[in-house]
């Protein structure tokens, strides 16, 4: 169990467009969801964390207007990167988190998307 | 500060030479200790929690331990399908992952 699927699984637009990003949790009800990017070579930066039906809450540096977050449902977290520019394209992956072992949340991750702008 | 260091940063082995990883890690109220494998161009696939110092966990090849200041990941007999890179991260007062930086293994046949 444990599976987070996330949709699409790279997309190549062009600059100036904007980009939607699905993340789901196919068989649990995540707690938390979180967003993260990931440049080539280096460890996963956490964006921001998102509950449902609440606002985002975005990491320092992160600018909350470009990257809008919505968490619709205790299953589906969708990111959209606004009008998108060269420097945003990254390799992005969310998270879910899950309620397990001596009360702490485990995160399984989705398989990443990988976002090219032209 | 919260932090995670691992190491080596990159390690070459032969398949068979059983060898250890090492996450070193500093963190307010330690509430768990995570390590997730890694292949090129995918997100991280969790491997094991670990929520106390003297706790063990095994997953066929990989088995990881716990101290208050740091973990190993032991690979026994690697196989070339063990190659990846190995992330460690640890959960303190939030529910915030602070990653280490990888440990890129290969295992060659």
């Amino acid at each position: 169990g444990a599976v987070v699927s996330q949709h699409p699984s790279w997309v190549i637009c062009k600059s100036g467009t904007s980009v939607k990003i699905e993340c789901r949790s196919l068989d649990f009800q995540a707690t938390t969801m979180f967003w993260y990017r990931q440049f080539p070579k280096q460890s996963l930066m956490l964006m921001a964390t998102s509950n449902e039906g609440s606002k985002a809450t975005y990491e320092q540096g992160v600018e909350k207007d470009k990257f809008l977050i919505n968490h619709a449902s205790l299953t589906l977290s969708t990111l959209t990167v606004t009008s998108a520019h060269p420097e945003d394209s990254s390799f992005y992956i969310c998270s879910g988190s899950r309620r397990e072992g001596q009360g702490v949340d485990t995160q399984y991750f989705g398989p990443g998307t990988r976002l090219t702008v032209l | 500060e919260d932090q995670v260091t691992q190491s080596p940063e990159a390690l070459r082995l032969q398949e068979g030479e059983s060898s250890s990883l090492n996450c070193s890690y500093t963190v307010s109220g330690l509430r768990g200790l995570f390590w997730y494998r890694q292949d090129p161009g995918k997100g991280p696939e969790f491997l094991f929690t670990l929520y106390s110092a003297g706790e063990e966990k095994e997953k066929e090849r990989l088995k990881a331990t716990l101290t208050k200041k740091e973990s190993f990941l032991h690979i026994t007999a690697p196989k070339p399908e063990d190659s990846a890179t190995y992330l460690c991260a640890v959960a303190g007062a939030t529910n915030k992952l602070i990653f280490g930086t990888g440990t890129l293994l290969a295992v060659q046949p």
